[in-house]
Order: structure tokens, then C-alpha cells, then sequence
């Protein structure tokens, strides 16, 4: 079973650009998140998914942040204009639906952001 | 107070060793608990669900303590493999994951 793909694997940027970022999940699975880790920290949700609708975006920095899941499967994630402080991994992450206990996620490989 | 709360170490122990950890979180009406491991630079991967009754596998043992809010981690027999970040994961009554900052652990010969 394929799992999850993220690409770019590294991108380094200066701030003030845009960047973006894919993810296509496991197939079958409803649930997308998007997450956030800087080094020494845990993951940060920034924005879940089911099928195409937003479950949550509460952390989400929607003022140069945006996301999208448009039919269901694939997502992108952009950020326009990059900050210094955005320069982290950007983990993807698939479940098979969210809403049930013991759901468990699986994370793709990630994309290293480093905005110079 | 963090919602989920994990002492990042690091746990330097010896191979054979007995160590645990433990994830303390706030939100009362949380519903479902994970450990992750985490090796350096790479994507964090499900090492255990925590059940209400604990669960154990193999050399690995998870408890729940709803009362005071926390979850362990126990390893037995210590190997220079298990040398990682363990991250507990809690999921919300609104299905909403947080994850703890993660615990290290650095397991030498």
C-alpha cells in the first residue's frame, strides 16, 4: 500500500516569497491534516480535512496561510508571503475517517521549509 | 497550561534498562491517546494506542490514568533501537489531534 506523498521534500526560500506545498494522502482515506513542527517541538495542526471540508483550522495563520483539499484527495498547502519563523517541517498526515476513537494517522515524509 | 504536556528530557538510560514517560493533557473530555515514535529527521510513526484498560506490546506497556489525566509509556529492556522522540497524541471529543513537544530518549551500550 503506497502511503503518504508530500514534494517537495526541501525547498528554501527567502521571506516575503510564496511557497507551496502537496500532499496526496493513502488512498481511501477521508481525513487530511496538516501539520507544522519546528525543530524540538511536537506537530502543530494547522488545518484537518474530511473529504473536502475544513474539520478545523483554528491555528491556521490565515493571513498568509491558505490550504485546500478541492476534490477530496490531494491537498496544497500555501504561504504567501513567508516569514522567518514559518521555517519548519510541514507534515502531512491521512486517517481513514476522523470521528471514531483509536484513528490512526499516517504521516508522509514531510517538506523542510527554510526561509533565509 | 499546555494542552498536552510531555518532559522533553532527554532519558539517557543503559541497553536493559526500565525506562517511562508520561503525557499529562487538560481537556477533560478527550477521547482517544496515542504514543508516536519519532526518529530524527523522519515523519512520526504510530507506536501504540492507549486504551482505557492499558495495553502492552512486547517490551511496550501504556496506561491511562483518567483520574489525573495522563497517559505513560513504559519500556522494558532497553535497546540502542529504541532510541527516539516519543510523542504522545490526544484526540479532543471534537476529533481534534494535539500532540505533546515529545520526550527523548537516548538508550547507550
Amino acid at each position: 500500500e503506497a502511503g503518504v506523498a508530500q514534494s517537495p521534500r526541501y525547498k528554501i526560500i527567502e521571506k516575503r516569497q510564496s511557497v507551496a506545498f502537496w500532499c496526496n494522502p493513502i488512498s481511501g482515506h477521508a481525513t487530511l491534516y496538516w501539520y507544522q513542527q519546528i525543530l524540538g517541538q511536537g506537530p502543530k495542526l494547522l488545518i484537518q480535512f474530511q473529504n473536502n471540508g475544513v474539520v478545523d483550522d483554528s491555528q491556521l495563520p490565515k493571513d498568509r496561510f491558505s490550504a485546500e483539499r478541492l476534490k477530496g484527495v490531494d491537498s496544497t498547502l500555501k504561504i504567501q508571503p513567508a516569514k522567518l519563523e514559518d521555517s519548519a517541517v510541514y507534515l502531512c498526515a491521512s486517517s481513514l475517517v476522523s470521528g471514531i476513537p483509536y484513528n490512526e494517522q499516517f504521516f508522509g515524509p514531510g517538506t523542510r521549509l527554510t526561509v533565509l | 497550561r499546555k494542552e498536552v504536556e510531555q518532559d522533553p528530557g532527554p532519558f539517557n538510560v543503559p541497553e536493559g534498562a526500565t525506562v517511562a514517560f508520561n503525557c499529562t493533557y487538560s481537556n477533560s473530555a478527550s477521547q482517544s491517546f496515542f504514543w508516536y515514535r519519532q526518529d530524527c529527521r523522519k515523519e512520526p510513526k504510530l507506536l501504540m494506542s492507549v486504551y482505557s484498560s492499558g495495553n502492552e506490546d512486547g517490551r511496550f506497556t501504556a496506561q491511562l490514568n483518567r483520574a489525573s489525566q495522563y497517559i505513560s509509556l513504559l519500556i522494558r529492556d532497553s535497546k540502542l533501537s529504541d532510541s527516539a522522540t516519543y510523542l504522545c497524541a490526544v484526540i479532543t471529543g471534537s476529533y481534534i489531534p494535539t500532540f505533546g513537544r515529545g520526550t527523548s530518549l537516548i538508550v547507550h551500550p
